[in-house]
């Protein structure tokens, strides 16, 4: 069964550690995408990735870092240099829906990240 | 900045009655909008996605959509307790390929 897959669901980290959240997907998909939400926040974008070896910043790139060097894989790293990264990650990837064909953007099951 | 907005609510209805959602958004340009539902504690799932102005109908779900207006509805017949949810609002960027650019959500509570 096609899907993505995000590990780990939560993660602990002292202030000052980089951390890299993982994500996978066999949906075949070439575009995908990493959010972070906050409490009473929409999502916002981190970085997005249209095709594989390329990736663009997003709306708050400060303090995160990604790879696209594999179609299916797309880890993000939060620096030390994020100066508020306690939150709850989201990874996406989007093309042609399951059912009807048209565009659509799936999302994983997400990577509660808690920094004391 | 292109913006999509909802009201936070919370939205109270009674188990049984229609539950109305709605949204804006800046973009004249959009064309793809997409509605999520998120359970606390959860990532949002895709429920509905509308391309073309007027209704789209899956199930108990209808969206509407009206670009001359830059309004975007979800509307939920015979609302149950599990439709208890935040229910997230989205349109594409095309600014940051085709990425999305969400609201803050509304929370819809229905009581049985």
């Amino acid at each position: 069964d096609g899907g993505i897959t995000q590990s780990p669901k939560y993660l602990f980290r002292k202030e000052g550690q980089n951390v890299t959240l993982s994500c996978e997907q066999n949906l075949n998909h070439d575009a995908m995408y990493w959010y972070r939400q906050d409490p009473g926040q929409g999502l916002r974008l981190i970085y997005y990735s249209q095709i594989v070896n390329d990736f663009q910043k997003g709306d708050i790139a400060e303090g995160y870092s990604v790879s696209r060097e594999k179609k299916e894989s797309f880890p993000l790293t939060v620096t030390s240099a994020q100066k508020n990264p306690t939150a709850f990650y989201l990874c996406a990837s989007s093309g042609q829906g399951r059912t009807s064909g048209a565009y659509e953007q799936y999302f994983g099951p997400g990577t509660r990240l808690t920094v004391t | 900045q292109k913006e999509v907005e909802q009201n936070s609510g919370p939205l109270s209805v009674p188990e049984g009655a229609i539950a109305s959602l709605n949204c804006t958004y800046s973009d004249r340009v959009s064309q793809s909008f997409f509605w999520y539902r998120q359970y606390s504690g959860k990532s949002p799932e895709l429920i509905m996605s509308i391309y073309s102005n007027g209704d789209k109908e899956d199930g108990r779900f209808t969206a509407q959509l009206n670009k001359a207006s830059q309004y975007v509805s979800l509307l939920i017949r015979d609302s149950q307790p599990s439709d208890s949810a935040t229910y997230l609002c989205a349109v594409i960027s095309y600014q940051a390929g085709t990425a999305l650019i969400f609201g803050k959500g509304t929370t819809l509570s229905v009581s049985s």
